[in-house]
């Protein structure tokens, strides 16, 4: 079975500040993707960031970046220079590399309050 | 490219009645997943569609269906309605060649079970 875990239900941080969000996971799979979504209050789910497990560079994508541990089954996701828009529940999820199998599995994520 | 739609954004309806909830994937897309949000269970997986035949189902009860026609279009039935079906359902698409595809998001349908 595949789990992930979000520690931190809740975090806040001043705007312009940096932030980073826990995501460990369990997989059997050897090869795998894992993801951060966001969930702003108008709830549509956006792709954040995506890390292909067989790749050792952690993905960046603008002031978002990742710090992923395969070893530690851990993948947590850094916010630089915070901004108001950033505020959103942020989801980790985690996809097998299974053959026709299309299946996220999310944790129970994590809100990110931003402070002007 | 237009962005996944879902229709409709908002539903009321009570116990023992069914409910059919659309998807719209992005252009291409011929992978289409279901997902039920709700405050205390979380994002959980419902079902998946390829090329109009469920590929993947998760842990519900019989009572949520769905399928896809040849356009890619998507729709999930609930029937029988009972009040821990309220929640958010969000569909996702995405190329679906690999299991490891990335999922576009779409707004979704907020359920109310009175």
């Amino acid at each position: 079975a595949q789990t992930v875990t979000q520690s931190q239900p809740e975090m806040s941080v001043q705007e312009a500040e940096t932030v980073t969000l826990s995501c460990t996971y369990d997989t059997s799979e050897s090869d795998y993707y894992l993801f951060w979504y966001k969930q702003p209050p108008s709830r549509q789910m956006i792709l954040v960031i995506r890390q292909e497990a067989y790749k050792q560079q952690n993905a960046t994508e603008n002031r978002f970046s990742v710090n992923f541990q395969k070893a530690a089954k851990s993948f947590s996701l850094k916010i630089s220079d915070s901004q108001l828009g950033d505020a959103a529940m942020y989801f980790c999820a985690l996809v097998g590399k299974i053959q026709g199998a299309q299946k996220l599995v999310f944790g129970q994520g994590t809100r990110l309050t931003i402070n002007p | 490219k237009a962005g996944v739609t879902q229709t409709p954004r908002y539903l009321i309806k009570t116990r023992g009645q069914q409910v059919t909830l659309s998807c719209s994937p992005i252009s291409g897309h011929r992978s289409v997943s279901w997902y039920q949000q709700t405050p205390g269970q979380g994002l959980q997986f419902l079902f998946e569609y390829f090329s109009e035949t469920q590929r993947n189902k998760g842990n519900f009860p019989g009572r949520f269906s769905g399928r896809q026609f040849s356009n890619s279009r998507s729709e999930m039935n609930v029937s029988t309605l009972e009040l821990g079906d309220s929640a958010l359902y969000l569909c996702a698409s995405s190329d679906g060649k690999q299991s490891t595809d990335t999922q576009y998001f779409g707004p979704g349908t907020r359920l109310t079970v009175l």
